[in-house]
């Protein structure tokens, strides 16, 4: 079946301006979680969506939103991009919440933002 | 919320036996412990989840003694193909659990 698929693939903003990444999980995949992957900072989480509600939320600034819809697939939109904010963005998704038993998450290739 | 340490690197030959370990002094009691293999580029990969005991797969196992701060992935006989960073995670299931990735290992293998 088909995997984790996040569009698009590469980016490249102005600071100031906002973006949208979208992921699509796999299908039957009820939660979607996002990550920040940085040279620095290695992986961070985001948040996490479960059945289109939030249910975990990482350390981030209210600038990095996020919501999931009823078909599962999940958007990350960032207001006011700054420079730090470039990075690879992750997609992963799971039959059940992660951290739990058969919450073995599946990784999309990413999104390459580049802020400058 | 349960912080991970692993080493920032490790060397190792091809045919040989790696163990990569991981600390995690704060893991709650629901929390379960999952590794996934990265290649420069890609997303993470899954490689094996467990609980408690030992956990068995095709392609590693996971080591996790009664206490559970602690862990270690093994691989048995690596090849040159698993050169990648190896991540260890804990996760939390309750609500406002965060998931944490540990740095990371860079594993080398080397003919």
């Amino acid at each position: 079946k088909a995997g984790v698929t996040q569009t698009p693939r590469y980016l490249i903003k102005t600071r100031g301006q906002q973006v949208t990444l979208s992921c699509s999980p796999i299908s039957g995949h009820r939660s979607v979680s996002w990550y920040q992957q940085t040279p620095g900072q290695g992986l961070q989480f985001l948040f996490e969506y479960f059945s289109e509600t939030q249910r975990n939320k990482g350390n981030f600034p209210g600038r990095f939103s996020g919501r999931q819809f009823s078909n599962s697939r999940s958007e990350m939109n960032v207001s006011t991009l700054e420079l730090g904010d470039s990075a690879l963005y992750l997609c992963a998704s799971s039959l059940e919440l992660a951290g739990t038993g058969d919450s073995e998450q599946y990784f999309g290739p990413g999104t390459r933002l580049t802020v400058t | 919320l349960a912080k991970t340490t692993q080493p920032i690197s490790m060397d190792s030959y091809e045919g040989q036996e790696v163990n990569i370990t991981c600390s995690h002094n704060n893991i709650a009691t629901n929390d379960y412990i999952t590794w996934y293999q990265q290649f420069p580029s890609q997303g993470p990969r899954f490689i094996i989840q467990g609980y408690k005991t030992k956990v068995t797969n095709e392609v590693a196992s996971l080591f996790i003694p009664a206490d559970r701060k602690s862990s270690t992935l093994s691989l048995p006989r690596v090849s040159l193909s698993d050169t990648a960073v190896y991540y260890c995670l804990v996760g939390g299931y309750n609500q406002g659990g965060k998931l944490i990735f540990g740095q990371g290992t860079e594993l080398s293998v080397k003919p």
